[in-house]
């Protein structure tokens, strides 16, 4: 156990819809980030969080958003939602600060999207 | 950019040591080169982090040469239970950016 929690563990919707994904850091980490899983595209690094500022930006769509809030908990917000959106969805969290990209990161177990 | 490359897979037999190497041009001076290791339907765990030169743990060994354009992740006497996918983690500081290699699927085979 990571100490990182995710919620829901699955998620079945349907194309052009609106979903919300949830992550929890471990206890003291004020760093959070959000990667993508799919078979054909591996691991994509899509966005991180520092204390609730932005820190770092990868290959998150436009239909995609994220926060994190005064409680460190963040939340992915993916919108019309495509058939190539089904993934795994990771959220991990690091004590790393804003002057240290990556670091040790602690993986939460992941969000299963199906989109049909 | 900061792309990191690996082999696809590999095979072992159980207690032999394995070297998985990973390629990662254009990384910055001052970032760290992180493994990771992924189990089906889990999150990766971090397995070890360098800057330079060597660094070993309970888990692992990290060999980093002077140029740090790749990294070699040793795995001493694998068994069954190390048959994973296994990540380095490239990562792209003046453009805010981290790639994960295409990862290693790593077979022990008994």
């Amino acid at each position: 156990d990571s100490g990182v929690t995710q919620t829901p563990k699955h998620l079945i919707t349907a194309t052009g819809q609106r979903v919300t994904l949830r992550c929890s850091p471990r206890s003291g980490d004020l760093s959070v980030y959000w990667y993508q899983q799919s078979l054909d595209q591996g691991l994509q690094f899509l966005i991180q969080y520092y204390n609730g500022e932005e820190r770092a930006k990868g290959n998150i769509l436009e239909r995609f958003s994220a926060q994190q809030f005064p409680d460190l908990h963040s939340e992915l917000n993916l919108s019309s939602l495509e058939l190539g959106d089904s993934a795994l969805y990771f959220c991990a969290s690091s004590v790393a600060g804003a002057a240290s990209l990556g670091g040790e990161q602690f993986f939460g177990p992941g969000t299963r999207l199906t989109v049909l | 950019l900061a792309k990191t490359t690996q082999p696809i897979s590999m095979d072992s037999y159980e207690g032999q040591e394995v070297n998985i190497t990973c390629s990662h041009n254009n990384i910055a001076t001052n970032d760290y080169i992180t493994w990771y290791q992924q189990f089906p339907s889990q999150g990766p765990r971090f397995i070890i982090q360098g800057y330079k030169t060597k660094v070993t743990n309970e888990v692992a060994s990290l060999f980093i040469p002077a140029d740090r354009k790749s990294s070699t992740l040793s795995l001493p006497r694998v068994s069954l239970s190390d048959t994973a996918v296994y990540y380095c983690l490239g990562v792209q500081t003046g453009a805010n950016n981290l790639f994960f290699g295409t990862g290693t699927r790593l077979t022990v085979i008994p």
